[in-house]
């Protein structure tokens, strides 16, 4: 059974530092991989998503990189800002039918 | 990308009594996808929703406590059955696009008293 673990599970840094939030998973079998941003209230918002296929994407300041034979996925954010306080969560798909087997989440808080 | 309407937002419940959630999606979507996130922990799914066919149900969840109906291709209700406290929970929908993006419902926040 797949299992996705996040580290850490808490961070807190100044604004302006880079944030690295980490993912692993235990099957490298995957079909994709997602990360996501949770507030509280509003659901849930993709960030990014990485076809198995492919090592890396990149939107605006966040950049995801995707190592299946490790099993591990980073989650990179430059210059954080106050507004990148939330959770997140990785989120890896086994098939192609959706469904998402998620990890605890990473909860980060950037302090002006 | 598609806009997910869920309702309610949130509600407090008696024990016993059952609460039916509702999606409505802005387009047309082969599935949707129901999640229960218990406090403090991450998002589990429930089930699958398909227009026409039963919905298949995830490991440790049954028809009988979380019935789902999915009449059309936009619309879809879950129902928590007989609550209990450890229902306590955000539910949420979900929908994938033809990019293979999920996204998701705000969530229905549900306290079982």
């Amino acid at each position: 059974k797949q299992e996705v673990t996040q580290i850490p599970a808490a961070l807190s840094v100044p604004e302006g530092e880079n944030l690295v939030l980490n993912c692993s998973f235990t099957d490298s079998a995957i079909y994709n991989l997602q990360w996501f941003r949770q507030d509280p209230g509003k659901g849930l918002t993709s960030l990014l998503l990485i076809q198995s296929s492919q090592r890396e994407q990149t939107s605006g300041r966040l950049n995801a990189s995707l190592d299946k034979s490790s099993g591990r996925s980073t989650l990179y954010i430059a210059a954080s800002q106050p507004g990148d306080s939330a959770t997140y969560l990785c989120a890896v798909e086994t098939d192609s039918w959706g469904k998402l087997q998620f990890g605890a989440g990473t909860q980060v808080v950037v302090t002006p | 990308s598609a806009v997910i309407s869920q309702k309610p937002s949130r509600d407090i419940c008696q024990r016993g009594t059952s609460l039916t959630i509702q999606c409505q999606v802005d387009s047309q979507v082969t599935m949707m996808f129901w999640y229960r996130q218990q406090p403090g922990q991450s998002l589990t799914l429930i089930a699958t929703a398909n227009q026409g066919s039963e919905a298949t149900y995830e490991s440790g969840f049954v028809i009988d406590k979380f019935p789902i109906s999915r009449p059309n291709l936009t619309f879809s209700t879950l129902t928590v059955s007989n609550m209990s406290p450890e229902d306590s929970s955000i539910y949420l929908c979900s929908v994938r696009d033809l990019a293979e993006k999920l996204f998701f419902g705000s969530g229905t926040q549900l306290s079982v008293l």
